[in-house]
């Protein structure tokens, strides 16, 4: 059965609105979890590494007060798109590791946003 | 630099046995690994290597070589639910994933 789950599996929005979506890890305390966004055609790009307890580390170019990612417990990570914009229209996919092995994870079914 | 490159797209036929080929370069190497994602969901994990050789599974088999910085997927026996993209990541010396673009498996009747 799934293991990391993503809530909700797809939103549309209004531009300038804020929209959160939320990531759970079903079957395991996940001291780290990943965000991902992939544009249609496009492979997986990592937006930011979320950290239980501390900040979340962001990749190059994604910027940390639009994407805001809260890591408040072991099984539950959060990221809030903030004030968004149709070009913020996505996939975003969150995973998990497996055993403290950053590289093995577990991915969500994802979230489909669509900004009007 | 870090770089996965593979083939953005390839066709074949049902029934019959197809081979996606993967090169990186990553700084240091923890080991290779192989996705499925079908349009619109997620990617699900298929094989890992971490070793030079083959790793069967089924109808999908692994291959990596370290040496060459190399690897390849195959998919044997076809099937038009294979129809998906087959990404391939490369774990660097921190065991970050290094994303490849993905390759997009067009199969026809």
């Amino acid at each position: 059965g799934a293991v990391v789950s993503q809530h909700p599996s797809w939103v549309i929005c209004k531009s300038g609105t804020s929209v959160k979506i939320e990531c759970r890890s079903l079957d395991f305390q996940a001291t780290t979890m990943f965000w991902y966004r992939q544009f249609p055609k496009q492979s997986l790009m990592l937006m930011a590494t979320s950290n239980e307890g501390s900040k979340a580390t962001y990749e190059q170019g994604v910027e940390k007060d639009k994407f805001l990612i809260n890591h408040a417990s072991l099984t539950l990570s959060t990221l809030t798109v903030t004030s968004a914009h149709p070009e913020d229209s996505s996939f975003y996919i969150c995973s998990r590791e497996t055993s403290g092995r950053t590289d093995t994870q577990y991915f969500g079914p994802g979230t489909r946003l669509t900004v009007l | 630099g870090q770089n996965i490159d593979q083939p953005t797209e390839m066709t074949a036929t049902e029934g019959a046995i197809v081979q996606i080929n993967c090169t990186y370069q990553t700084s240091g190497f923890n080991g290779l690994f192989w996705y499925q994602q079908h349009a619109g969901e997620a990617p699900t994990f298929l094989s890992y290597n971490v070793l030079d050789g083959l790793e069967e599974k089924g109808r999908f088999s692994s291959f990596l070589s370290r040496s060459k910085g190399y690897s390849y997927l195959l998919l044997k026996e076809l099937q038009m639910k294979d129809s998906a993209s087959y990404l391939c990541a490369s774990s660097d010396s921190n065991y970050q994933l290094i994303w490849g673009a993905g390759t997009k498996l067009i199969i026809k009747p």
